[in-house]
């Protein structure tokens, strides 16, 4: 079955305890993503990627960390962990740039004490 | 960072109602998307627009994509209880030649029975 598949569901974890979230497809997406979902900003993209070794930022990328070594996978690193960015997390992918539509996964719910 | 304006921010209809919601932007978009998010889900896809002026349906849905390029609607009719959720619009804006996937702010949805 094509799907997106993320790692952890839930999360909670403590204030500057590096984590990290897993994403992974299986359509040979080339364009991956990451989104951040907070009551009534709708879905922030924190970081994109257009294809392996090929990341940039999105529109709120501070204190986020992403690679993408396969083609894959996408993994969201959490360095030092902050309250702010306690949130519901989305992974996306999309077939190519531009144009197509994107996939999501299932979603984290991220809590940082 | 760039974002798609959309209303209203959330509805509450009877069921058996009409539903219309909209998506602008300052800029061109070459292709319009719509998603609905279930409660705990990530996003999925209802309807893709890829040529202005373009008016699509799928079932009870309707969307079409401006004249403009900036601009699309959806309409839902004879709203049903399992219609409820958030229903966002989406695209592709390229930026120094880039391409990123924004999201719309959404529109929570809410039917009455």
């Amino acid at each position: 079955e094509a799907q997106v598949t993320q790692n952890p569901r839930y999360l909670i974890t403590v204030t500057g305890k590096k984590l990290t979230v897993t994403c992974s497809q299986n359509m040979n997406h080339e364009y991956m993503s990451w989104y951040r979902q907070d009551p009534g900003l709708g879905l922030r993209q924190i970081y994109y990627s257009m294809n392996v070794e090929v990341t940039d930022k999105g529109d709120v990328p501070e204190g986020y960390k992403v690679s993408r070594k396969e083609k894959r996978n996408f993994p969201l690193i959490l360095e030092s962990p902050s309250p702010n960015q306690t949130s519901l997390y989305f992974c996306a992918s999309s077939l190519r740039t531009g144009g197509t539509e994107a996939f999501f996964g299932q979603g984290t719910r991220l809590t940082v004490v | 960072g760039q974002q798609l304006n959309q209303s209203p921010q959330s509805m509450f209809i009877q069921e058996g109602e009409d539903v219309s919601m909209n998506c602008t932007s300052s800029s061109i978009f070459n292709t319009w998307l719509w998603y609905k998010q279930d409660p705990g889900e990530g996003p999925v896809l209802l309807i893709a627009l890829y040529k202005a002026g373009e008016l699509t349906s799928n079932g009870r849905l309707t969307a079409q994509f401006g004249i403009t390029r900036k601009d699309s609607f959806l309409n839902i009719s004879a709203s049903i209880p399992s219609d409820v959720g958030i229903y966002f619009c989406a695209g592709w804006a390229t930026t120094s030649g880039t391409y990123k996937y924004i999201f719309g702010t959404g529109t929570r949805l809410k039917v009455l029975a």
